[in-house]
């Protein structure tokens, strides 16, 4: 029930598509998504995170969709580029709790130029 | 202003050693988490601590401690190495524990049990 499962484990995407990345969760008092881009020979970063109260948030070339009543969520990329690629972990956690997130286990996103 | 910083880069030890990584948070941050990710596993997470005490722990056993110290950095110790325990073994801090908070990570230990 604290599983977060990501999909596809690997994605190869051409210059100027949209790479998406899916991610689906169970337990349903998880109330906070983040998502983590993490490039070679470096710790993860947060790149953009979503509450449940919204369905959607966009933060420049990256959109998270969220399902609440499918209990999913995803990782849009518009118009992605050759530097997007690094491998990207979606998480959930309790808002009101910073000690534990549970992540996904990556997506390894390449674009080919 | 510096990142978390974690030492070393690689480790590599035998099985049944004990392994030492260390990670200094971002100043002001005294939350630090510890997280194992091994290939293919994502993020686990390992442990938590604030203000000098482990505050929560993962499903991991007990030969996986560790400590923070009174400047906030913190020591994560595994004993009686395996050869699963190679991983890469990430830091992470965080202003507060209370209320959701960014995780910034460091670049990670990679250690590499033989």
């Amino acid at each position: 029930q604290q599983q977060v499962k990501q999909s596809p484990q690997s994605l190869i995407v051409q210059k100027g598509g949209i790479s998406i990345i899916n991610c689906a969760y169970e337990n349903t008092a998880f109330d906070y998504f983040p998502w983590y881009q993490q490039f070679p020979g470096k710790g993860p970063a947060l790149l953009i995170a979503i509450r449940p109260d919204v369905s959607e948030k966009k933060e420049g070339r990256f959109t998270i969709s969220f399902n609440k009543s499918a209990k999913q969520f995803s990782l849009h990329i518009m118009d992605s580029q050759p530097g997007d690629s690094a491998t990207y972990f979606c998480a959930a956690s309790w808002y009101s709790s910073a000690s534990k997130i549970i992540f996904g286990s990556g997506t390894r996103l390449s674009i080919r130029p | 202003e510096a990142g978390v910083t974690q030492s070393p880069t690689h480790l590599i030890k035998t099985r049944g050693q004990q392994a030492t990584l260390r990670c200094s948070p971002i100043s002001g941050h005294t939350s630090v988490y510890w997280y194992q990710q091994a290939l293919g596993l994502g993020l686990q997470f390992l442990l938590w601590y604030d203000e000098g005490e482990e505050r929560n722990r993962g499903n991991f056993p007990p030969r996986f401690s560790g400590r923070q110290f009174p400047n906030y950095s913190s020591e994560l110790n595994v004993n009686a190495l395996e050869l699963e325990d190679s991983a890469l073994y990430l830091c992470a801090s965080s202003l507060s524990s209370g209320v959701q908070e960014t995780q910034y990570f460091g670049p990670g230990t990679r250690l590499l049990v033989l």
